[in-house]
């Protein structure tokens, strides 16, 4: 079983729209959580790190639920510029991150 | 620069030869990481440096793999006889504590 794992997607959403996703992360004593976005041919980039009683950056919420090891990430009034491959990432140690293969978003005009 | 500087960006080399890439990470940051990402997958560990020392190697990281980091600041990926399964991405990234890290644009290499 993978460490961590994400619906493929692809998501494709109008302009405005609302979109959310999930993954899952196997190890339970993973203590750190991040969404990072990757766009085509480009190095992945932190959009936010994930906290415990959830959190927002703008259109963006990360929610955490410990309990059932899944990460969320909701964008909210999508724009085109939201395209991209998000990462779902978790950090059991301090030094080492595990990555999903992502989830895609092709925002529409 | 204040960003994770790669080079080369792009190297398309022959099955067999060795390739070398460089890594300078954010000069603050003591911790270095190699990942290697292949088309459709999530990038994946392949070691781990702080400061100097290697502290982890992946089993990804066969015997033809080689990392240093000299001094605690730059940093080098070797690869020894390539093979045409090693052509993917290979990321480097900096951090300090256990934030996200910043990762360079990354090295694509191509073996033919």
């Amino acid at each position: 079983r993978k460490e961590v794992e994400q619906d493929p997607g692809p998501f494709n959403v109008p302009e405005g729209a609302t979109v959310a996703f999930n993954c899952t992360y196997s190890n339970s004593a993973s203590q750190s959580f991040f969404w990072y976005r990757q766009d085509c041919r480009k190095e992945p980039k932190l959009l936010m790190s994930v906290y415990s009683s959830g959190n927002e950056d703008g259109r963006f919420t990360a929610q955490l639920n410990r309990a059932s090891q899944y990460i969320s990430l909701l964008i909210r009034d999508s724009k085109l510029s939201d395209s991209a491959t998000y990462l779902c990432v978790v950090n059991k140690r301090d030094y080492k991150l595990s990555f999903g293969a992502g989830t895609t978003v092709t925002v529409r005009a | 620069d204040t960003g994770v500087s790669q080079d080369p960006r792009h190297k398309i080399t022959k099955r067999g030869q060795n390739v070398t890439f460089r890594c300078d990470p954010i000069s603050e940051h003591n911790r270095l990481y190699w990942y290697r990402q292949t088309l459709g997958q999530g990038p994946e560990f392949l070691t781990y440096f702080q400061n100097e020392a290697q502290l982890e190697k992946s089993r990804l990281l066969s015997d033809r793999f080689s990392a240093e980091r000299p001094k605690g600041s730059f940093s080098t990926l070797e690869i020894q006889r390539t093979e045409q399964g090693d052509s993917a991405m290979y990321l480097c990234a900096s951090g300090e504590g256990t934030m996200g890290y910043t990762f360079g644009s990354g090295t694509r290499l191509t073996v033919v």
